[in-house]
This record gives C-alpha cells, sequence and structure tokens, in this order.
C-alpha cells in the first residue's frame, strides 16, 4: 500500500535562512508526489509536483523539490525563507494511475522574524 | 474559474441535529473528493466521486454519514445525527483526472462544531 511520511510536526526556521520540510514515501511501483500548503482557516493549495523526469521540481513561491528515488525521499526547500511561509505543509503520493492522493500528517513550519 | 466552493462555511449546531454540507467543483473536474480535517487524525478521506457515481467509500466513518452527487456541479455531505467527535473541517477537492500528475484542487472548506 502507498504511503507517505513527514518525520517532523514543526519545523522552525529563522528569516532568510534556507528551509527543509522532510517527506518520504513508500510506493511498490512509480510514484507520483505532491506538495500543498495551508494557510490558517485556508484549504490546501498546490505548490508542484514530481511525474518524471528531472528530480528538481520546481513549484510556486519560490519552492523546490527534489525526488530521491533511492532514499525514498521528496524534500521540500527554499533557499531564503519568508516569515508569509510560515504555514502547514503536506505531502503526497499517488502510485497507481486512478487512485486519490494520499497525504501525509503535515509539517508545520514557523518563520521567525 | 472560481475554484472549489464549499458553504457553509462555518457551522455551529448541537448534537443530534442533521448537518448538510455543500460543494460545488470546478467545472469539467470529473472527480470529487470529501476530506475531514482533525488534530487528531490528520487528513482523512471520506469518499470520492467520478461522473457523479461515488468510487470509494470506505473512509466513511459510520452510517450516519452520506454523501450524494447528484449532478457534475454539486455534491452533498450529510451528517444525521451529529455527534461532538464529528466536529472537524471538511474539505471538497475536485480533480479532472486521477491518473498520474492529476491534480486535486480544494475548497477552503466547512468548520463544524457540534455542541
Amino acid at each position: 500500500a502507498q504511503s507517505v511520511a513527514q518525520p517532523e510536526d514543526q519545523v522552525n526556521v529563522a528569516e532568510g535562512n534556507p528551509l527543509t520540510v522532510k517527506c518520504t514515501y513508500s510506493v511498490s511501483g512509480n510514484p507520483y508526489l505532491f506538495w500543498y500548503v495551508q494557510y490558517p482557516n485556508r484549504g490546501l493549495q498546490f505548490l508542484l509536483k514530481y511525474i518524471t523526469g528531472d528530480n528538481l521540481v520546481k513549484g510556486s513561491y519560490g519552492f523546490e523539490a527534489e525526488f530521491n528515488k533511492s532514499q525514498t525521499s521528496f524534500h521540500l526547500k527554499k533557499p531564503s525563507a519568508l516569515v508569509s511561509d510560515s504555514a502547514l505543509y503536506f505531502c503526497a503520493v499517488r502510485e497507481t494511475g486512478n487512485t486519490p492522493l494520499v497525504f501525509g500528517k503535515g509539517t508545520r513550519l514557523s518563520v521567525i522574524a | 474559474d472560481a475554484g472549489v466552493i464549499q458553504s457553509p462555511r462555518h457551522e455551529v449546531t448541537e448534537m443530534g441535529q442533521e448537518v448538510t454540507l455543500r460543494c460545488k467543483p470546478i467545472s469539467g473536474h470529473d472527480y470529487l473528493f470529501w476530506y475531514r480535517q482533525t488534530m487528531m487524525r490528520g487528513l482523512e478521506l471520506l469518499i470520492y466521486f467520478n461522473n457523479n457515481v461515488p468510487i470509494d467509500d470506505s473512509g466513511m466513518p459510520e452510517d450516519r454519514f452520506s454523501a450524494k452527487m447528484p449532478n457534475a456541479s454539486f455534491s452533498t455531505l450529510k451528517i444525521q445525527p451529529s455527534e461532538p467527535r464529528d466536529s472537524a473541517v471538511y474539505f471538497c477537492a475536485s480533480s479532472l483526472r486521477l491518473g498520474k500528475g492529476g491534480t486535486q484542487y480544494f475548497g477552503p472548506g466547512t468548520r463544524l462544531l457540534v455542541l
């Protein structure tokens, strides 16, 4: 069965520093991986996805994620964090073609000025 | 496009009352999903539809929960009778397709409080 893990409930980073939000996955075939962000009192917003091709995927708001097949990871990164990046981040995976995304439990990112 | 629309945005009700949550998916999207978010359990998939037909309702917690999609532009999630443990944020999402890179787009959610 497909699954995704976000090992950190909370990540704190100073404004201007690089940030990383971790995600690992488990699938038996090829994964399709997604990142979403949820701001307070809002729905989930799509950030980026990996389907195939280049392992480094660029998305909205300056975020990027790196697919690492050997480590089964898909960490979200940003070179310089902003206070406005503070939110809840979800990693999600799809293995087979026509199934809904399976979401991780989320990681709360707090960027401190 | 207006995105996925949900109503009401907030609902406060008393235990035992019927609650109906509504969703309008993005026009042209063939898939519709209902999720529930709580602090304890995170984001749970309750049910999803393809072309108005329920495909998987294994996530529906109890018989008190029911969902319908009478047409391509409208879906409801009903809880009858409601209980305090149903308090959560309920999200509706839609997708043009699921295969490979099919992206699910979420509505703003309905925050339900059952007293």
